[in-house]
């Protein structure tokens, strides 16, 4: 089946660099592609996300870039501070507007030391 | 923000006994979900509804029923608990539709099925 892969499982960076987070998938017709953040014990919360119609889309301190051609697709958070710690999960979707056809990737664990 | 609160946080059950996962969202959003997740498999969906008396099969449905009764209210029912079914449940719910695509998580129920 299709599927999504997140090629960092665990990310660690110094507070006030950046962290970069990669994501691959496999379905050309992917068209949809949202970053959602985890905290200890917490549910997921959405933080940004991007269509196929661009290639790069920036929200405050994140940045997320498209590469339709590699079937890639990555967030960059700039600046990061230590609330940015937590895990971050990839995904992608070719029903636009149906959530019950997203592929999760598996996480990143993301540490920013002070 | 929108609310999704699920019930109970934590379970802990007895293999073959019944349990029924609940969870009730403030959001008025037509689409609800359930997944699973669990340590090297990311999130897993199980079932889905699109409005209250919709209950659609996600990829993971074995062993697993769902009701949803109203527009608020999604419940997850294992008939008969089996130990495989040990994880973090997370319940969502979503407006649905292009552009609409955000979901909202509960804070998830920790199940442990001995």
């Amino acid at each position: 089946g299709e599927k999504v892969e997140q090629h960092e499982s665990t990310l660690s960076v110094r507070e006030g660099d950046s962290a970069v987070i990669n994501c691959t998938y496999t379905d050309t017709a992917s068209s949809y592609f949202p970053w959602y953040k985890q905290e200890a014990g917490k549910g997921l919360h959405f933080v940004i996300d991007i269509r196929s119609n661009v290639d790069r889309k920036q929200s405050q301190r994140l940045i997320v870039l498209l590469d339709k051609k590699a079937k890639r697709f990555s967030l960059h958070i700039t600046a990061t501070q230590p609330e940015d710690s937590a895990i971050y999960f990839c995904a992608a979707s070719r029903g636009v507007g149906d959530n019950s056809k997203l592929i999760w990737g598996l996480g990143t664990s993301l540490v920013v030391n002070p | 923000e929108a609310a999704v609160t699920q019930s109970p946080r934590n379970k802990v059950a007895v293999t073959g006994g019944k349990v029924t996962l609940s969870c009730n969202q403030t959001n008025n959003h037509n689409n609800m979900y359930w997944y699973r997740q669990d340590t090297g498999h990311g999130l897993r969906l199980i079932h889905y509804s699109y409005g209250a008396g919709s209950t659609e099969k996600g990829d993971i449905p074995d062993g697993y029923k769902a009701s949803r009764p109203s527009q608020e209210n999604f419940s997850l029912i294992l008939e008969l608990a089996t130990p495989s079914q040990t994880s973090v449940y997370f319940c969502a719910s979503g407006l649905g539709g292009a552009g609409a695509e955000t979901l909202y998580f509960g804070s998830g129920t920790r199940l442990t099925v001995l």
